[in-house]
């Protein structure tokens, strides 16, 4: 139980258009979801944090008219870039919290490689 | 800040036993991760500590004291499929679980 999917897995896009991400909870509900980056050789940088129904909430430094984050259902996820750029190349993965009462363990989509040429 | 300090690589034995330290900022913790991540895959869970003592789950065990914002994670009888980075990630008290991730450990481990 508890698996998260993703999709694309890669996609290559010319600088200037916008890329979706979708990040599905597969066989739970998902209280919250994580979206992370992680350039190479570098450890996951928290993007920001959605809860279904309200806005997300965008850690320091990161552009919320760029990354646009959409919460529709506790099984759905998905993240914009908007007019992507070659600095936006980037391993993206999405995670999903649960509310199991056991602890809050977060559960990892298997991640989305972007390269923007 | 939420400072995670971990070393940036190790290398060990195949065979033998490997400890990968992790300190962190002890003000708003809550709990704190491990993951395993082979390169240019996700993250996949390995451990999660709340109180303070080691946890022991097969070959890798975990161990972490509250009070001196330390773990360690232990690895034993290496094999080489254990070659990976090890990352140490803390959740932070708070409205949402909010987990910050240490930079990760790239274990390799030789014949």
């Amino acid at each position: 139980g508890a698996v998260v999917s993703q999709h694309p897995s890669r996609v290559i896009c010319k600088s200037g258009t916008s890329v979706k991400i979708e990040c599905r909870s597969l066989d739970f509900q998902a209280t919250t979801m994580f979206w992370y980056r992680q350039f190479p050789k570098k450890s996951l940088m928290l993007m920001a944090t959605s809860n279904e129904g309200s806005k997300a909430t965008y850690e320091q430094g990161v552009e919320k008219d760029k990354f646009l984050i959409n919460h529709a259902s506790l099984t759905l996820s998905t993240l914009t870039v908007t007019s992507a750029h070659p600095e936006d190349s980037s391993f993206y993965i999405c995670s999903a919290d649960t509310d199991r009462p056991s602890y809050n363990e977060q559960f990892f989509g298997p991640g989305t490689r972007l390269t923007v040429l | 800040g939420q400072n995670i300090d971990q070393p940036t690589e190790m290398t060990a034995t195949e065979g033998a036993i490997v400890q990968i330290n992790c300190t962190y900022q002890t003000s708003g913790f809550n709990g704190l991760f491990w993951y395993q991540q082979h390169a240019g895959e996700a993250p996949t869970f390995l451990s999660y500590n709340v109180l303070d003592g080691l946890e022991e789950k097969g070959r890798f065990s975990s161990f972490l004291s509250r009070s001196k914002g330390y773990s360690y994670l232990l690895l034993k009888e290496l094999q080489m499929k254990d070659s990976a980075s090890y990352l140490c990630a803390v959740v932070w008290a708070g409205g949402y679980q909010k987990v910050t991730f240490g930079i990760g450990t790239k274990l390799q481990v030789i014949p």
